[in-house]
């Protein structure tokens, strides 16, 4: 079955710039959706499609992909975007999955 | 505005029955999918399975193939999660979340705040 790869957790210095990174096989056909989740809040879409930013969320984040490899961005990350990222998508059979979550740190 | 609204937290023994629900307002329900995702204590999100409102057809993850059920009552915009005997393992918070996209992009654009379910004898 598919799968989606994300490191377990990053850390990033205030300010600076993070790159989240989610791979697996049906990247190469599917664009990955980005959703944030906060300590014992519901998950909200940060990114999806091609780049699209959901609403209300700061241009700040961004959303990239390579060959099997989505990416998700941070330029000039703030405190509170600390938080576990995930990335979603589809396989050839309607079946979507989730990579295993990215804990960002911001120092 | 968009809003996904889950039934309230539900404490239960092993072998008991539960359907947990997903009420939906602002927009057209019977145009969109909802999805079910599992989140276990301490653990990341698990997709488990999607039903399109217009038609009632529901496909499922394969973990959760014949564990679960997934309806939806369109005429009362609510989506469904329902499990015919429980396990100490079924212990999670659930979120239902409304999909959109086409093609080669979907997304979850909207999710509801959750119903924790503890199974405990």
């Amino acid at each position: 079955s598919s799968e989606l790869t994300q490191g377990p957790a990053v850390s990033v210095a205030l300010g600076q710039t993070v790159r989240i990174t989610c791979q697996g096989d049906t990247l190469g056909t599917y664009y990955a959706s980005w959703y944030q989740q906060r300590p014992g809040q519901a998950p909200i879409v940060v990114i999806s499609g091609q780049n699209i930013r959901a609403s209300g969320i700061p241009d700040r984040f961004s959303g990239s992909r390579s060959g099997i490899t989505a990416s998700l961005t941070i330029t000039g990350a703030q405190a509170e975007d600390e938080a576990d990222y995930y990335c979603s998508s589809r396989d050839d059979f309607g079946i979507h999955l989730f990579g295993g979550g990215t804990k960002l740190t911001v120092l | 505005e968009v809003q996904l609204v889950q039934s309230g937290a539900e404490v239960k023994k092993p072998g008991e029955s539960l359907k947990i629900s997903c009420k939906g307002s602002g927009y057209k329900f019977s145009d969109f999918w909802i999805t079910w995702v599992r989140q276990m204590p301490g653990k990341g999100l698990e997709w488990m399975g999607i039903i399109y409102v217009g038609d009632a057809h529901a496909r499922y993850g394969p973990s959760f193939q014949g564990q679960v059920t997934i309806s939806v009552d369109g005429s009362i915009n609510t989506a469904y999660l329902h499990w015919s005997s429980l396990k100490a393992s079924d212990t999670a918070t659930y979120y239902c979340a409304r999909m959109q996209g086409g093609s080669l992009s979907w997304t979850f654009d909207h999710w509801g705040q959750g119903t924790l379910v503890t199974v405990s004898s």
